[in-house]
């Protein structure tokens, strides 16, 4: 199999305090990981992208200082959202992909509510 | 870039009826196509995938199809069931990256 676990599963924060993710592959080594928020009703918005022991690469629009992710091992990654707003509530899923291959395998994300 | 344009946006079958997905993607050189279906409130799935060196696979009642010349690719699935319904994304390669489509609401009505 191709196991991947996200915790929290949901967490509720207050405006200006920092909320961490975390992102374990169960089964297999992750040479990377993948970081998605998701919108009511909406598709897969890739974040950023994390290689193991590297720094994360990240799309357009998505600042790096807000949105800190850690990849310090084959098996796990970290998003920790850093003076989160209320703009920033969203499904925040991670996945993760094998060395060589295409396929991305999704953990079951995490639902942040800033109050 | 990868740019992917998923249609139909919703889907209502019948039960037992057949449901077709399609989507479009821009990067000739794409190589991997994968569907992945999403219930409310859920981790995506991946339910199945293509590869550019096969025109169609199938896994029991869903079947993929690729063609390449006009660089699009369907997702099927037959004799629909009730717990079919989900919201199913498509997704092309951008180095090993996936660019997903706006997804496809699936209704099957009993």
């Amino acid at each position: 199999g191709a196991v991947v676990s996200q915790h929290p599963s949901w967490v509720i924060c207050k405006s200006g305090t920092s909320v961490k993710i975390e992102c374990r592959s169960l089964d297999f080594q992750a040479t990377t990981m993948f970081w998605y928020r998701q919108f009511p009703k909406q598709s897969l918005m890739l974040m950023a992208t994390s290689n193991e022991g590297s720094k994360a690469t990240y799309e357009q629009g998505v600042e790096k200082d807000k949105f800190l992710i850690n990849h310090a091992s084959l098996t796990l990654s970290t998003l920790t959202v850093t003076s989160a707003h209320p703009e920033d509530s969203s499904f925040y899923i991670c996945s993760g992909r094998r060395r060589g291959l295409y396929e991305q395998y999704f953990g079951p994300g995490t639902r942040l509510t800033v109050t | 870039g990868e740019n992917v344009e998923q249609h139909p946006s919703t889907l209502s079958v019948q039960e037992g009826d057949s449901a077709v997905i399609k989507c479009t993607y821009s990067d000739s050189a794409s190589n991997y196509f994968p569907w992945y279906k999403q219930e409310l409130g859920k981790r995506p799935q991946l339910i199945i995938d293509i590869r550019s060196n096969v025109g169609e696979k199938k896994d029991q009642r869903i079947a993929v199809t690729l063609n390449k010349t006009a660089k699009h690719f369907s997702l099927h699935i037959t004799e629909t069931q009730p717990e079919d319904s989900a919201v199913y994304f498509c997704a092309a390669p951008r180095g090993y990256q996936l660019t997903f489509g706006k997804g496809t609401k699936l209704s099957v009505i009993p």
